[in-house]
């Protein structure tokens, strides 16, 4: 089974600095794709961003990037030019390939990082 | 607007008392999916449909019923809560299994069993 892991419970950042959310994940597997949601206290599960493992290029989504890691099985966040509306808890979460691996399908997340947003 | 749909918001039941939590989904999804959340633990997946008769359990399906009769609606049934199931649930779907294709997640509903 896979596991992930987010060793932050919490991260505090001042607003407009950048800030990098760390997440490792422990897999078999070689295709997978990987993803960080926000959960604002809406409580809302908002996708931010998405990554392919056989894609060697980090994906970008505005403000938003990620450090893909593949052989470290590593897949971090990156917030630049942090906003007070990016206050929120963060899970990145894994998602098998059940194409080429078949079996059980759905999303591992990690525990979550409480990101903090300093006026 | 495309959206996963979830009743009610919340919900207090005492212990034994049946109750169905309601998710449906416009967006023609194959995929759906009913996850709980607990403080310290992250998203845990319950159980999970990959199309229209075809229901798995997840990772904590204990306690849980699904059915997937339409493809637009997954219930999540609990026949006889306790207060271990409290909780804030969530149901989620996707355009088809595993892949690249990210959850659509409802308002989620939070539970208390007294």
């Amino acid at each position: 089974a896979q596991t992930v892991t987010q060793s932050q419970p919490e991260m505090s950042v001042q607003e407009a600095e950048t800030v990098t959310l760390s997440c490792t994940y422990d897999t078999s597997e070689s295709d997978y794709y990987l993803f960080w949601y926000k959960q604002p206290p809406s409580r809302q599960m908002i996708l931010v961003i998405r990554q392919e493992a056989y894609k060697q290029q980090n994906a970008t989504e505005n403000r938003f990037s990620v450090n893909f890691q593949k052989a470290a099985k590593s897949f971090s966040l990156k917030i630049s030019d942090s906003q007070l509306g990016d206050a929120a808890m963060y899970f990145c979460a894994y998602r098998r390939d059940v194409y080429s691996g078949g079996g059980a399908d759905g999303l591992t997340f990690g525990k979550g990082t409480h990101l903090i947003i300093q006026p | 607007e495309a959206q996963v749909t979830q009743n009610p918001r919340y919900l207090i039941t005492v212990t034994g008392k049946k109750l169905t939590v309601t998710c449906s989904q416009n967006m023609n999804h194959e995929y759906m999916s009913w996850y709980r959340q607990d403080p310290g633990l992250g998203l845990r997946q319950i159980y999970y449909s990959m199309n229209v008769e075809v229901t798995d359990k997840g990772d904590v399906p204990e306690g849980y019923k699904v059915s997937r009769k339409e493809k637009r609606n997954f219930p999540l049934i609990l026949e006889s809560p306790s207060p271990n199931q409290t909780s804030l649930y969530f149901c989620a779907s996707s355009l088809r299994p595993g892949g690249n294709y990210g959850y659509t997640f409802g308002s989620g509903t939070r539970l208390t069993v007294v």
